[in-house]
């Protein structure tokens, strides 16, 4: 158990529609990330959050953002979900911004029908 | 970013020690090298992290030459729970943050 939290643990949704993706990270971690992992694309990392602001942005789609809360927890919303959009979703956690220990919670399978 | 090379796959039976080497021919001064973890349908899952020479812990071994062109994570005595994808990585780190990129890794199987 990494002690990184995400909910829900599958999504299944149709096609335009709209979801959230939650995770909280480890305790005492002020920086949550968001990789996308499908079959065909491998693990593609998304975005990075340090203590409430944006921090880096990788290969995230306009339909998608984040944001983090004052109480470190993160929020991933996906909008007019499509097909390819199926994946498993992960948030990781780590103590600093700039850090290559990271600490991955269980994920979120999203499929898109 | 420094671009890593290291095998598809490789086959190991429990018991033994499995050495994986990745090639970063490109690395930079600064960079680490960083290992993962990962098995079906979780997250990855960091192993070790070196910059030189040896690093040692309760699960791995990684050796790192002089030159940093290539790193070996060493896996001592597998056993089937072993049996995982294993990921390289150097670098990513910029300016404003850490984004991990993964490349394919390596699929380690562990056979009786």
């Amino acid at each position: 158990d990494s002690g990184v939290t995400q909910t829900p643990k599958h999504l299944i949704t149709a096609t335009g529609q709209r979801v959230t993706l939650r995770c909280s990270p480890r305790s005492g971690d002020l920086s949550v990330y968001w990789y996308q992992q499908s079959l065909d694309q491998g693990l593609q990392f998304l975005i990075q959050y340090y203590n409430g602001e944006e921090r880096a942005k990788g290969n995230i789609l306009e339909r998608f953002s984040a944001q983090q809360f004052p109480d470190l927890h993160s929020e991933l919303n996906l909008s007019s979900l499509e097909l390819g959009d199926s994946a498993l979703y992960f948030c990781a956690s780590s103590e600093s911004g700039t850090s290559y220990e990271q600490y991955f919670g269980p994920g979120t399978r999203l499929t898109v029908t | 970013l420094a671009k890593t090379t290291q095998p598809i796959s490789m086959d190991s039976y429990e018991g033994q020690e499995v050495n994986i080497t990745c090639s970063h021919n490109n690395i930079a001064t600064n960079d680490y090298i960083t290992w993962y973890q990962q098995f079906p349908s979780q997250g990855p899952r960091f192993i070790i992290q070196g910059y030189k020479t040896k690093v040692t812990n309760e699960v791995a071994s990684l050796f790192i030459p002089a030159d940093r062109k290539s790193s070996t994570l060493s896996l001592p005595r597998v056993s089937l729970s072993d049996t995982a994808v294993y990921y390289c990585l150097v670098g990513g780190l910029n300016q404003a943050g850490t984004a991990l990129i993964f490349g394919k890794g390596t699929t380690l199987s562990v056979s009786s």
